[in-house]
């Protein structure tokens, strides 16, 4: 089945410390591929996307995503992790067919110790 | 400007009350619109979308529905509501050939 899978329902990490979410996606064509970051309170912001070239995606807020075809994997990267990073993350796609639909994984909640 | 005016913020509705969230956007006419609901652990679920007005696809089966009365429109309705119907409401709009997508404030549902 097509779906979008983020494993990693809670995730803690210290202040300063590097940080990788995983998300892993099943469709046939490769999808174009997006992070989300909500905080609390906060509506949906965009981190990155990726639709084609480099697999190297740079982002906003020192954030960024590494696109591996061979394992089906869309993970983001942060190499130093800041209070302020703790939210909760979407990894979302929108399939290659039609109607621009963007489909979201389950989410992944960072934590962030001082 | 893309904005996406959601209300309202917050709902507290007993079962078996009918629901009515209403989303309107601004700028490019005829854009693709959506209606998420996040549930507690569960994500982003993509209930309806829509490409035009009077056309809606649901993507799950449910106690909602969705109409798109009028261009920058979206409303989502229910007859009677369920406990289950409890949650944050999205409206989403897609914008441009850039894939960007724009996203309401959304509200928040709970059933009693």
């Amino acid at each position: 089945a097509q779906s979008v899978t983020q494993p990693d329902i809670h995730i803690t990490v210290s202040e300063g410390a590097s940080l990788e979410l995983r998300c892993n996606y099943s469709y046939g064509a490769t999808p174009y591929l997006f992070w989300y970051v909500q905080s609390p309170g906060q509506g949906l912001q965009l981190l990155l996307k990726y639709f084609s070239g480099d697999t190297l995606v740079q982002g906003i807020k020192g954030f960024e995503a590494e696109f591996k075809r061979s394992q089906s994997s869309f993970n983001l990267r942060k190499p130093s992790v800041h209070w302020s990073d703790a939210a909760e993350y979407f990894c979302a796609v929108v399939p290659s067919g039609g109607y621009n639909k963007l489909i979201f994984g389950a989410g992944t909640r960072l934590a962030v110790h001082p | 400007s893309q904005t996406i005016h959601q209300w309202p913020a917050t709902l507290v509705q007993p079962v078996g009350s009918p629901l009515s969230l209403e989303c309107t956007v601004e700028g490019t006419s005829n854009p693709n619109l959506y209606w998420y609901r996040q549930a507690a652990g569960r994500g982003l679920q993509l209930l309806f979308y829509s490409v035009g007005i009077g056309q809606i696809s649901s993507e799950v089966p449910q106690n909602l529905s969705a109409s798109r009365p009028q261009d920058r429109q979206f409303i989502l309705s229910s007859k009677k509501l369920l406990l289950s119907d409890s949650g944050f409401y999205l409206c989403a709009r897609a914008s441009g050939s850039n894939y960007g997508y724009t996203f309401g404030s959304g509200t928040r549902l709970t059933v009693v």
